[in-house]
């Protein structure tokens, strides 16, 4: 069956970085974009951008261009997001997800950005 | 980028009632690239619809989309006492791939 298992729970200071991995099992890695989605307390669905399991392009959204990377691990079908220089808003419930529309998701990472 | 703005913010129901939410882009979504989720505390999102009308697998046919263009609608036709959730609507037919802000159904 279709998987996405997500890393566990992270607690970070402002300013620094955080890596959320997605290891995905029971598919073609290649043949599926990886999303990447938050969720702030008590706020909508946040979509984050993209990352191709085929060939690793990326599309981020305009808001986190120059603070996020999306790469993959196709030896291993993981994904991985990283965001840096986090701030309080930062923090989030972030999920991946499979594809353009999204069946399959992860479970969720809570990030949680304090002093 | 396509700005969605789903009405109302929140709806009250009761069980057995028909739910209509809506969801309205600010410019065309091409292909009718247009997904409905429902979303519950403490778990994933959930897709119902993509395609604008589209059943995803194992989704009650209770649930219906329909629209094109700038104008979309999700319908659940009897509410069941499981369908009080948030419901996003999303387009991915042009980068970024944007959220509405959500409609929340609340048991009346």
């Amino acid at each position: 069956q279709i998987q996405l298992v997500q890393s566990g729970a992270e607690v970070k200071r402002p300013g620094a970085s955080v890596k959320v991995s997605c290891k995905t099992s029971g598919y073609t890695f290649a043949s599926y974009d990886i999303t990447w989605v938050r969720q702030a307390p008590g706020q909508g669905l946040e979509w984050m951008g993209w990352i191709s399991g085929y060939n690793g392009d990326t599309n981020y959204a305009q808001k986190l261009q120059g603070r996020v990377t999306m790469t993959t691990d196709t030896s291993t079908s993981t994904a991985y997001m990283e965001l840096r220089s986090l701030r309080s808003d930062d923090t989030a419930v972030y999920y991946c997800a499979r594809g353009s529309y999204y069946v399959f998701w992860g479970q969720g990472t809570l990030v949680t950005v304090s002093s | 980028e396509i700005v969605l703005t789903q009405s109302p913010g929140t709806l009250s129901l009761s069980p057995g009632e028909r739910a209509t939410l809506s969801c309205r882009a600010s410019q065309s979504v091409s292909s009718s690239y247009l997904a409905w989720y429902q979303h519950k505390p403490g778990q994933a999102p959930r897709l119902l619809i993509y395609g604008a009308s589209t059943r995803a697998t194992a989704i009650p046919d209770r649930f219906s989309g329909s629209g094109s263009g700038t104008d979309f609608t999700l319908t659940i036709s009897r509410l069941e006492p499981e369908d009080f959730a948030v419901y996003y609507c999303q387009q991915y037919g042009s980068s970024p791939y944007t959220f509405g802000q959500g409609t929340k159904l609340e048991i009346k």
